[in-house]
C-alpha cells in the first residue's frame, strides 16, 4: 500500500532564511509520482512541483524544488530565501495506483508559519 | 476563466439532515474527485469519477453519495449516515490523461450542528 509520511507537524523559520520540509513514502509500485501542495488558510490548495519516479533530476520551480531521495524514499521540499506569505500548510502527496486507478495520496502535512 | 467552483463556502446542517455540496469545472477534465480534510489533517478520497455515469468509492465512501450525470458536475451528499461530518471538502478534476495534475476547488466547510 502507498503511504506518505510528514513527520514535522509545525515548523517556525526566520524570513529569508532556506526551509526543508520532509517526506517519505512507501510504494512498491515502480512508476510514481510525488508532489508538494501549499494550503493557505482560505482553504484552496495550490500545486507547487512535482517529480517523477524516473526522473533523473531534481525538480525545480522558482524558490521551489524537491530533493528527491529514491533510495531512503524521500521527497523532501526546499523552499529557499523565505517570505511571509510562504507561511501555510504544506502537503506532501503520491500518485499511485490503487484499485485500478491513479490517485493521490497525502501526508498529514506539516504547518510552515515564517517570522518577520 | 477556466476553474473549478464550490458552493456555497460555509455549510451549516442540523444533524440527521441530508445536504449535497456543489463542485462545478469548466475545465473539460474528464475526472473529478471528492476528498475530505479534518483539522491537522491531510486529504482523503471520497469519491472519484473518470468518466460521466461512473464514480468508484474512495478510501472513505461510507455515508456518502455522489452522481456524475454531466461531464462538469460531480455533487457530493454527505447523508445522516455519516457519523462525523463536519469537515472541509474539497473537489478536484484532471484531466484523463493527466491524472496527476489535479486542480482543487476552494472547498465548502461544512459544520453539522
Amino acid at each position: 500500500a502507498q503511504k506518505i509520511t510528514q513527520t514535522q507537524p509545525g515548523m517556525f523559520v526566520q524570513e529569508k532564511e532556506a526551509v526543508t520540509l520532509d517526506c517519505t513514502y512507501d510504494t512498491s509500485d515502480p512508476s510514481y509520482g510525488l508532489f508538494w501542495y501549499k494550503q493557505p488558510s482560505s482553504g484552496e490548495m495550490i500545486f507547487l512541483i512535482y517529480q517523477g519516479s524516473y526522473d533523473q533530476q531534481n525538480a525545480t520551480e522558482g524558490r521551489y524544488s524537491l530533493n528527491f531521495q529514491k533510495a531512503r524514499k524521500s521527497a523532501n521540499l526546499v523552499i529557499s530565501a523565505s517570505q511571509l506569505g510562504d507561511s501555510a500548510m504544506y502537503f506532501c502527496a503520491m500518485r499511485g495506483l490503487i484499485q485500478g486507478a491513479q490517485k493521490l495520496v497525502f501526508g498529514q502535512g506539516t504547518r510552515l508559519t515564517i517570522n518577520p | 476563466d477556466g476553474g473549478i467552483t464550490q458552493s456555497p463556502k460555509y455549510l451549516f446542517r442540523k444533524e440527521g439532515q441530508n445536504v449535497t455540496l456543489s463542485c462545478e469545472q469548466n475545465l473539460n477534465h474528464d475526472a473529478m474527485y471528492w476528498y475530505r480534510q479534518d483539522p491537522g489533517q491531510g486529504l482523503r478520497l471520497i469519491y472519484y469519477s473518470q468518466i460521466v455515469n461512473d464514480f468508484q468509492k474512495g478510501d472513505i465512501a461510507e455515508g456518502y453519495s455522489v452522481s456524475r450525470e454531466k461531464k462538469e458536475s460531480f455533487p457530493l451528499t454527505v447523508t445522516s449516515a455519516q457519523k462525523n461530518p463536519t469537515a472541509f471538502y474539497l473537489c478536484a478534476s484532471a484531466r484523463r490523461e493527466e491524472p496527476d495534475t489535479q486542480y482543487f476547488g476552494p472547498g465548502t466547510r461544512l459544520t453539522v450542528l
